[in-house]
């Protein structure tokens, strides 16, 4: 199973900050994605990755960029952060191949004030 | 548009009982489903899944079915625990999604002592 781990369990910003998450996976897997969640809105993707270096756009990219320099880390940048991207941040992990299972972090609640 | 809806964004079942959640999707081209669980403050656990080519799937005291025609899973959990509440994703995938996860907005599930 792939363990992912994310830096912050909360996170506390101010408007217009530029805002790090960070997300470390243990296996050595390809895959990493970046998602939001929100009340009644499920879970979004907004960007993810395939292998080192590579980053694609997800549903809702805007306002975010990502960074793969190395396998085992993503990270999500909000680029100046607002209060519409308060919520909760989920990254996660999978194996290659078709149909697999993607395993999550515990999460960042972020809040911008 | 909602390619995968979940409309019951809450369900309340008694302990010992069945409960039964629900999922409807749009696009006829996913060809495999996954249930994820989700308590406060964590992230998502991948449950069980389903391929196309299967109506059943069934692990535990978790079943998954698939029926196709009406475009249509559900989730049984035989006998509820108490530990089964929290927040029950169903989600999908297949060629057109890319194998991206598309994902419902999520049923509150409550286990009633």
């Amino acid at each position: 199973d792939v363990k992912v781990t994310q830096s912050s369990r909360y996170l506390v910003k101010r408007t217009g900050e530029k805002v790090f998450l960070e997300c470390v996976q243990d296996m050595d897997h390809e895959n990493m994605f970046w998602y939001r969640q929100d009340p009644g809105l499920g879970l979004r993707l907004i960007y993810f990755s395939y292998d080192v270096k590579m980053k694609e756009k997800g549903d809702i990219p805007e306002g975010y960029s990502v960074s793969r320099e190395k396998k085992e880390r993503f990270s999500l940048i909000l680029e100046s952060a607002s209060t519409n991207q308060t919520s909760m941040y989920l990254c996660a992990g999978s194996n290659t191949g078709d149909y697999q299972p993607q395993h999550f972090g515990d999460g960042t609640r972020l809040s911008i004030l | 548009d909602q390619q995968v809806k979940q409309n019951s964004p809450s369900l309340s079942v008694q302990e010992g009982r069945i409960s039964i959640l629900n999922c409807d999707y749009t696009n006829s081209m996913f060809d495999y489903f996954l249930w994820y669980k989700k308590y406060p403050a964590e992230g998502p656990t991948f449950l069980i899944s389903i391929s196309s080519i299967k109506d059943k799937n069934e692990d535990g005291r978790f079943t998954v079915f698939l029926n196709k025609s009406a475009k249509h899973l559900s989730l049984h959990i035989v006998p509820s625990q108490p530990g089964d509440s929290a927040v029950y994703f169903c989600a999908a995938s297949g060629r057109e999604s890319n194998y991206q996860l598309i994902w419902g907005a999520g049923t509150k599930l409550i286990i009633k002592p």
